[in-house]
């Protein structure tokens, strides 16, 4: 019954290759978000999509990819993974009207090496 | 974009005092939030705030909206051991729907 739910939970892979980190929430939200969270626990908006549809893509190199096959389901693919890339990702969902809130998912540790 | 400018980076208090932090933004914001982050979890959301001078507690914590809609904060009353973690302050534009958090305040409890 977990409201926003990411997988993996850890994810350590080595530089080059490609992966994808999976987010689905069933809060019945619109919004769901990607952010990242810096080693000094720097928390950075990555992108937003309302209803399958992107709003927000801020300066992240095109290696990421969003992808929203639904409304509940966000995932974000990586290509070509750098040491950098190497953060604590986190998934979270909204609704549209915001001001409420988001619900965070617990997080993906990814490490490249 | 807006910048949010948390204090303190870190607190180590004793148990039982009170604790305190702040944020402030070179811009206007129509919402305030305070979360909070466990080791290993995902922010979790403390206090909402939606209008300037909105004075709000959610039972130990009591959090503002600053009058100028440029600030907020957060005081901690009687501190206990799971009060530990990382506190952001976070800021919401009524056009934006992405919201933009402070650094962070590392607070530390000893018992």
């Amino acid at each position: 019954d977990t409201a926003v739910s990411q997988t993996p939970k850890y994810l350590v892979t080595q530089m080059g290759n490609d992966k994808s980190i999976k987010c689905e929430q069933n809060l019945g939200h619109d919004t769901m978000y990607w952010y990242k969270q810096d080693s000094k626990k720097f928390l950075k908006i990555m992108f937003s999509y309302n209803n399958k549809e992107l709003i927000i893509n801020e300066t992240v190199p095109n290696r990421f990819s969003p992808k929203s096959p639904d409304k509940a389901h966000l995932n974000l693919h990586i290509n070509s993974l750098e040491l950098g890339d190497s953060a604590v990702y986190f998934c979270a969902s909204s609704h549209l009207a915001g001001g409420y809130g988001y619900t965070f998912g617990s997080g993906t540790r990814l490490t490249v090496v | 974009g807006q910048q949010l400018n948390q204090s303190p980076q870190s607190m180590f208090i004793q148990e039982g005092e009170d604790v305190s932090m702040n944020c402030t933004s070179s811009s206007i914001f129509n919402t305030w939030l305070w979360y909070k982050q466990d080791p290993g979890e995902g922010p979790v959301l403390l206090i909402a705030l939606y209008k300037a001078g909105e004075l709000t507690s959610n039972g130990r914590l009591t959090a503002q909206f600053g009058i100028t809609r440029k600030d907020s904060f957060l005081n901690i009353s009687a501190s206990i051991p799971s009060d530990v973690g990382i506190y952001f302050c976070a800021g919401q534009s009524f056009n934006n729907n992405d919201m933009r958090f402070g650094a962070g305040t590392r607070l530390t409890v000893k018992p």
